[in-house]
């Protein structure tokens, strides 16, 4: 079936580059995801992608994709202290549901 | 804006009650789903509908059904709920073609 993954969790220092990657299995995915999530907070879509396309860029997020190993990425650069979050990578299948299946969540820790 | 709304922010039910879950989106959307939160879980997959009167089984679909009697409301029932129910509620939208759109959340509390 379906399944999405991602690392747990990543710490990086404030100013610096962090990029959070995922795997997916569903190789007919139509869009992917990016969503943020802060602490007490429900879950803001950041980005996403449409499988056609292999990057996007939106200020300081960048999206790669990598269709053939079925590999996802964001990029944050500049990370702030309120970057820090759970982020979430989500695929949705275009088998005509739409279906959303989402990753377990990447809790992104920034330092001073 | 699309707004995807559920009813309550916070519930506090007892153990064995029935509990109704409400989202309603304003967009026509074809398709909305519920899911729960669990830390270190991420979001699981409850139950999805696609039409009014559908519905398909997520991954967890043990312990609740749903309704779709109108295309902008989905409800989520816990027939009888127990304490492993204790959870973040997530309901979602997705219309044709576009992004999905979540509510709030509804954090469940079974005591």
């Amino acid at each position: 079936g379906e399944d999405v993954e991602q690392s747990l969790f990543l710490s990086v220092r404030e100013g610096d580059s962090s990029v959070i990657n995922c795997t997916y299995t569903d190789s007919s995915s139509t869009y992917l995801y990016w969503y943020k999530q802060e602490p007490g907070a429900g879950l803001q879509l950041l980005t996403y992608i449409f499988s056609n396309m292999d990057m996007k860029q939106d200020q300081r997020l960048t999206v790669l994709l990598n269709k053939k190993d079925k590999h996802l990425s964001l990029r944050i650069a500049d990370t702030q202290t309120g970057d820090s979050a759970i982020y979430f990578c989500a695929e949705s299948n275009s088998g005509g549901y739409n279906k959303l299946i989402f990753g377990a969540g990447t809790r992104l820790a920034v330092h001073p | 804006d699309v707004k995807v709304t559920q009813s309550s922010r916070y519930l506090v039910k007892r153990t064995g009650e029935k509990v109704f879950l409400e989202c309603v989106q304003d967009m026509d959307h074809e398709n909305m789903f519920w899911y729960r939160q669990d830390p270190g879980l991420g979001l699981r997959l409850i139950y999805f509908s696609y039409d009014v009167k559908m519905k398909e089984k997520g991954d967890i679909p043990e312990g609740y059904s749903v309704s779709r009697e109108k295309k902008e409301r989905f409800s989520l029932i816990l027939e009888s709920a127990s304490t492993n129910q204790t959870s973040m509620y997530l309901c979602a939208s997705i219309g044709v073609d576009t992004e999905a759109f979540f509510g709030q959340g509804t954090r469940l509390t079974v005591v």
